[in-house]
């Protein structure tokens, strides 16, 4: 069965940083491309950014370029998303899933929240 | 890129059918056969019921259909049950390794 289990949301004060990570099992991680995708509190989906299989190429929506870098370690089935410069419209349950073209396996999600 | 447009609601008796439109512009949906629909219930991430237009995932209802024409994709839910009631959204793939969703939908069943 595929499991995606994302971890790491917090409170953060705008500007600060943060590291959400997805422990992928139940399929082979390294034979994937994987991709974040959040949601802001009562509002709609919008996809983040994604990374290919090898981690060689990743791929960002406009409004995160150069704050939010996304990676991945295979050998510890993970994936990661590393945030910085958070910025309030930032806050949202981040969900985690897998990428074959279509995004097909979602996490439950991990929420964060930028606020002072 | 843009937002996908879809109607704000949706409603429909039990046993109607109901659609939900899903339109794009320069958003890759009449440029790529990899629209995908999902449904999500309060609280809970969402699930696939259609992917590459008109697929169906393993053990989703074939009560949902899908279909693609031009620049607008649609989700037909034919014999509308209570369950169905949740919100849905339309997904596609607009190059570059890149995703668009539309802006979503909530259905009711009166």
């Amino acid at each position: 069965e595929v499991q995606l289990v994302e971890s790491g949301g917090a409170l953060v004060q705008p500007g600060g940083s943060l590291r959400l990570s997805c422990e992928a099992s139940g399929f082979e991680l390294s034979r994937y491309y994987m991709t974040w995708v959040r949601q802001a509190p009562g509002k709609g989906l919008e996809w983040v950014a994604n990374i290919k299989q090898d981690g060689a190429e990743k791929f960002y929506v406009d409004s995160v370029k150069g704050r939010f870098t996304i990676s991945r370690d295979n050998a510890k089935n993970s994936v990661y998303l590393h945030m910085n410069s958070l910025r309030a419209e930032d806050t949202a349950v981040y969900y985690c899933a897998r990428d074959t073209g279509t995004i097909d396996y979602w996490g439950q999600g991990t929420l964060v929240t930028v606020s002072s | 890129q843009s937002a996908l447009t879809q109607p704000a609601s949706v409603s429909g008796s039990p046993g109607q059918s109901i659609t939900i439109s899903c339109t794009g512009t320069s958003s890759g949906v009449g440029t790529y056969n990899l629209v995908s629909w999902y449904q999500q219930h309060p609280g809970v991430a969402p699930k696939l019921i259609i992917y590459e237009g008109n697929e169906r995932p393993s053990g989703v209802s074939s009560r949902f259909s899908g279909s693609t024409s031009g620049n607008t994709a649609s989700l037909t839910i034919s014999g509308l049950q209570a369950e169905d009631e949740a919100h849905y959204y339309c997904c596609s793939y607009a190059g570059s390794s890149s995703y668009v969703f539309g802006t979503g939908t909530t259905v009711s069943v009166l």
